[in-house]
């Protein structure tokens, strides 16, 4: 069983069209996380989300929102993408109030835009 | 405030060499450490844990031992293989769910 799954695994857009990745988590969390991984391999934290809060990295352009349906599921929808967008992102989730503060991710979604 | 530095990469090896990847944090309060292992084409998974000063987390061959006293939480393992050619990750985890992680480091086994 996969506990945190990410669609599509790879994404090919142009510039300025609006697109999404969903994110789902089965390990029954309560908050969920985007992380942006650059060609260098650097993870920068984009959200955290759980059902009271919404945190905001403030270096994140206003083109990207995180939705949630539900408890389960993290999407991430950007709009008028653009070059610099292109990277790997990665959704992750844990329990909030766990003593260990672990993170469990999910197998990342390769964006590129033309 | 929090923070990790990590060793900067590339770093190869061959098989059958001794491995240390350092990893050095600053935090508030009382962190968890982690290092994360992310092989090619693959997410993050979760390699070992610590939670408490002077606990060892080992998985796979991997040590690493939280080190209060020098703020550090390095990599250790005593024969790589080829296998473990990937980008390792240390972070710190407090409250509030955030991870703080390293830059990562390439590392690349030989046969």
């Amino acid at each position: 069983d996969t506990a945190v799954s990410q669609t599509p695994k790879y994404l090919v857009t142009q510039m300025g069209n609006d697109k999404s990745i969903k994110c789902e988590q089965n390990l029954g969390h309560d908050t969920m996380y985007w992380y942006k991984q650059d060609s260098k391999k650097f993870l920068k934290i984009m959200f955290s989300y759980n059902n009271k809060e919404l945190i905001i990295n403030e270096t994140v352009p206003n083109r990207f929102s995180p939705k949630s349906p539900d408890k389960a599921h993290l999407n991430l929808h950007i709009n008028s993408l653009e070059l610099g967008d292109s990277a790997v992102y990665f959704c992750a989730s844990s329990q909030e109030g766990s003593r260990f503060y672990e993170q469990y991710f999910g197998p990342g979604t390769r964006l590129t835009v033309t | 405030g929090n923070s990790v530095t990590q060793m900067e990469g590339p770093v190869t090896l061959s098989e059958e060499a001794f491995l240390t990847i350092n990893c050095t944090y600053t935090a508030t309060g009382y962190p968890s450490l982690f290092w994360y292992v992310q092989y090619p084409g693959e997410g993050l998974q979760l390699l070992l844990k610590a939670t408490k000063a002077d606990d060892k987390g080992s998985n796979k061959g991997f040590e690493a031992t939280y080190r209060k006293e020098t703020t550090s939480f390095h990599l250790e393992k005593g024969s790589v293989q080829v296998s473990d050619s990937a980008v390792y990750f240390c972070a710190l985890g407090t409250g509030a769910n955030n991870l703080f992680f390293g830059t990562g480091t390439r590392l690349t086994v030989i046969p």
